[in-house]
């Protein structure tokens, strides 16, 4: 049973444009999420996360949106550089149960030059 | 500061036999988590340990068995290995049972022949 969803596995952008990550989950239990990037050979990085009672974090080039009603998230990488070419993914979790981790598939992000 | 170190960093094991996977968190955290990572797919909960006390396990087989010692560093066990356990092992710690981001190791690549 996948609660959390990334319909796209590749997203392609040029250096310099944004990139924008997309998730939905389906249990509205959830109330925090959070994003990981994953370089090969090396385990998820914690980039940035937003708690439910919240709808827009920013940190730096990064920004997370939660539409609670839609039950979607985004990322938003303003401007996309070449380091930025990672698998990300998306997570959640909730109190119901203890906090652990539930992920998409992925979506794998390549900039261009 | 060092981050979550995981040892081995690859194994390869014959199908029923046993293997242990370590995991030493990141200094002061006293919770580590165990997940699994088959290609092409996002990371699946196996365990969480806080304070030594098991606080969540996922769908797995009890094959799959961990514990964490005083030092809150960490080992998963799995016994009678199947094919479909060739996969990524990742270890992540957090400060405590609650909301906060976990911190990945950079996993341990089994493959089961």
């Amino acid at each position: 049973d996948q609660q959390v969803k990334q319909n796209s596995p590749s997203l392609s952008v040029q250096e310099g444009r944004i990139s924008i990550l997309n998730c939905d989950y389906t249990n509205s239990m959830f109330d925090y999420f959070l994003w990981y990037k994953k370089y090969p050979a090396e385990g998820p990085t914690f980039l940035i996360s937003i708690s439910s009672i919240k709808d827009k974090n920013e940190d730096g080039r990064f920004t997370v949106f939660l539409n609670k009603s839609a039950k979607h998230l985004s990322l938003h990488i303003v401007p996309s550089q070449p380091g930025d070419s990672a698998v990300y993914f998306c997570a959640a979790s909730a109190q119901f149960n203890d906090y652990k981790l539930s992920f998409g598939a992925g979506t794998t992000v390549t900039v261009r030059a | 500061d060092a981050g979550v170190t995981q040892s081995p960093t690859h194994l390869i094991k014959t199908r029923g036999q046993h293997v242990t996977l370590r995991c030493s968190p990141i200094s002061g955290h006293k919770s580590v988590s165990w997940y699994q990572q088959v290609l092409g797919q996002g990371p699946q909960f196996i365990f969480q340990y806080y304070e030594k006390e098991e606080r969540g396990r996922g769908n797995f087989p009890d094959r799959f068995s961990a514990r964490q010692f005083p030092n809150y560093s960490s080992e998963l066990n799995v016994n009678a290995l199947l094919l479909g356990d060739s996969a990524l092992y990742l270890c992540a710690s957090s400060l405590g049972w609650t909301n906060s981001p976990l911190h990945f190791g950079n996993g341990t690549r089994l493959t089961v022949t």
